[in-house]
């Protein structure tokens, strides 16, 4: 079974605009963290947010913020005033355990694919 | 800056060569990591380690080993190549409880 379900293989927004990005994810782990990351066109992966499971407020880091809902077990990506730049691939990611601290790889949704239209 | 290095953006190979993929990092991080990117499939992970000499195997580990002798470097070594091992690899390192970091990736060929 998937761990990490995001429904969206691809999305159009105009510029400007708010973005939300879904992200569900399974485990019977009460420890884990989640993870956003930013794939541009030229292949690099750049973090972009993290939440734990036992934080008690939600993600946020610059314009990006994490809707986090525990008991529905997502972890929405919020993108605020979209940019032309932030067309890309987007990954959610979660590691199980310890908060999501630990040596045990990430483990990633498919994606989903945001361009941003002028 | 944390920087991970990966020794090649492209590279194309033959079936049954023997490969080395190689990923340095300068951030003294524990933890390194190799993942394979297929469209449609995300990222999957190969193989990680959490220490000089340490390895462990991760989602898809068949058909690959890897090294790590030196705390900075992280090897990725396909024994004999083959046409389903074509993929783009990503390399990343991190500390126990912080995000991981990841290299520009390697798109790999094999003909």
């Amino acid at each position: 079974a998937q761990k990490i379900t995001q429904t969206q293989p691809g999305m159009f927004v105009q510029e400007k605009e708010a973005v939300t990005l879904d992200c569900t994810y399974d485990t019977s782990d009460p420890s884990y963290g989640l993870f956003w990351y930013k794939q541009p066109s030229s292949g690099e992966m750049i973090f972009l947010i993290y939440q734990g499971s036992y934080d008690q407020q939600n993600a946020t880091e610059g314009r990006y913020s994490l809707n986090f809902q525990k008991a529905r077990k997502s972890a929405n990506l919020v993108i605020s005033a979209s940019q032309l730049g932030d067309s890309a691939m987007y990954f959610c990611a979660m590691r199980e355990g310890g908060q999501g601290g630990g040596a045990d790889g990430l483990t990633f949704g498919k994606g989903t694919h945001l361009i941003i239209q002028p | 800056d944390v920087k991970v290095t990966q020794s090649s953006r492209y590279l194309v190979k033959r079936t049954g060569e023997k490969v080395f993929l190689e990923c340095v990092q300068d951030m003294d991080h524990e933890n390194m990591f190799w993942y394979r990117q297929d469209p449609g499939l995300g990222l999957r992970l190969i193989y990680f380690s959490y220490d000089v000499k340490m390895k462990e195997k991760g989602d898809i580990p068949e058909g690959y080993s890897v090294s790590r002798e030196k705390k900075e470097r992280f090897s990725l070594i396909l024994e004999s190549a083959s046409t389903n091992q074509t993929s783009m690899y990503l390399c990343a390192s991190s500390f126990i409880v912080k995000p991981q970091h990841f290299g520009d990736g390697t798109r790999l060929s094999i003909l």
